[in-house]
Parts: C-alpha cells; structure tokens; sequence
C-alpha cells in the first residue's frame, strides 16, 4: 500500500525568505510524487514531479524537490517566497499501474509581507 | 500543453434534485478519467476511476447510483449527483491520466451548494 504524509498542515513565511514543505512517502516499489499548488476554489496545478529520473527535481516558479530514497521524503523548497506563492499544495504519489493518485493532506501556505 | 475543462465552475441546486458536471479533455483523448471530492480545508478524495466505454470502478464507501459517471467517448466524462442533499455539497475535481506514465491534468473544479 502506499501513503503520503504532509508533516505540516499549516506554514507561515515571509516574503522573500525561504520555503520548506515537508512530505514523507511510503511505497513498496519506486513511486511517482508530486507535488501540486491549488489556490482557492480552483483546480490543480502541476509545480513538478519525480519519475524515477533525476532526484532533485525543478519545477515552475522556482520551485524545486529532492527525492530521497533513504529518508522516504520529497519536501518542497523555493529559495525566495512571493506573495502570489500563498495556497494549499498538495504532496502526491501515485499507486502503481492503475493511476490512482494517494494525496497528502495538504499543506497551506501563507506569506506574510 | 494538455487542458481539461471541467464546468459549471459552480452551481446550485434544490435539494433532491440531481446536477451533472462534465469533464472534457480538449486536446487530447482520455480513456480514463478520475472524480476527486474536496471538502473545506480538507484533501482530495478519489470517488470513482472512470473508463472510456466501460463501467466506472467506485472507491469504497461511494455509492455508485448516487454518483452516476458516464465516459461514452474519449473526450467526455460527466458525473451526475443524483437526488442532491445539503450533504452532497463540496468542491468536486476530475482528472485525467495524460500518457500512462504519471502526467495529470485536472479540471478547475466544480462547487456544488445543495439548499
């Protein structure tokens, strides 16, 4: 079976410093993660996903992951936080062949001026 | 890149009555599409798979005549909320699988308020 844990429901940073959400995974094979941003009332949006390619992982808007096997994690950084960076995101892995997507519990993201 | 589009963005409905939402994929064909239910605050929870021509696959604990899912072509899947209560009301999201190989798109959801 597989599951994600978001470690933090709720963080709190201001602009211009630095970002880092927390996700532990748990997979009996080589997983799929991603990560994804949803500001309110409305869909998803990909920031950026591993595939069993290269373990640190850039996606759109500065946003970066790092997969590490050995700690089972794939926390989200981004150098510099921006105001329009404030919303819920969403650590997610995959379930093998079928494509179901396992999601965390979600992260909110504020950023103070 | 790959579009979904999921509408209404919004609707309300009378108790008791049903509402469909649809999910299209624009430029692209989906043979399998998934339907999320958010509520406030809280994270996406896969309600059914759905397969173009055949029946969808329902999570545990969804009820399947209530939540009706059609995908009679390889663009289109609705999901229909029949005989609605106040308790039906959350943020509902499809998705679907780009090339099979973990690439996702997802619609902009739709809020369903039931009165």
């Amino acid at each position: 079976a597989q599951s994600v844990t978001q470690l933090d429901s709720h963080v709190s940073v201001s602009e211009g410093t630095p970002v880092l959400l927390r996700c532990n995974y748990s997979s009996s094979y080589s997983p799929s993660l991603f990560w994804y941003v949803q500001h309110p009332n409305k869909g998803l949006q990909l920031l950026l996903k591993y595939t069993s390619a290269a373990t640190l992982v850039k996606g759109i808007n500065g946003f970066e992951a790092e997969f590490k096997k050995s700690e089972t994690s794939f926390h989200l950084t981004k150098p510099s936080a921006h105001m329009s960076d404030a919303a819920e995101y969403f650590c997610v892995v995959t379930s093998g062949g079928g494509g179901k997507l396992i999601f965390g519990q979600g992260t909110e993201l504020s950023v103070k001026p | 890149g790959a579009v979904v589009s999921q509408h209404p963005s919004w609707v309300i409905c009378k108790s008791g009555t049903s509402v469909k939402i649809e999910c299209r994929s624009l430029d692209f064909q989906a043979t399998t599409m998934f339907w999320y239910r958010q509520f406030p605050k809280q994270s996406l929870m896969l309600m059914a798979t759905s397969n173009e021509g055949s029946k969808a696959t329902y999570e545990q604990g969804v009820e399947k005549d209530k939540f009706l899912i059609n995908h009679a072509s390889l663009t289109l899947s609705t999901l229909t909320v029949t005989s609605a209560h106040p308790e039906d009301s959350s943020f509902y999201i499809c998705s679907a699988n780009l090339d099979g190989r973990g690439g996702y798109t997802f619609g902009s959801g739709t809020r369903l308020t039931v009165v």
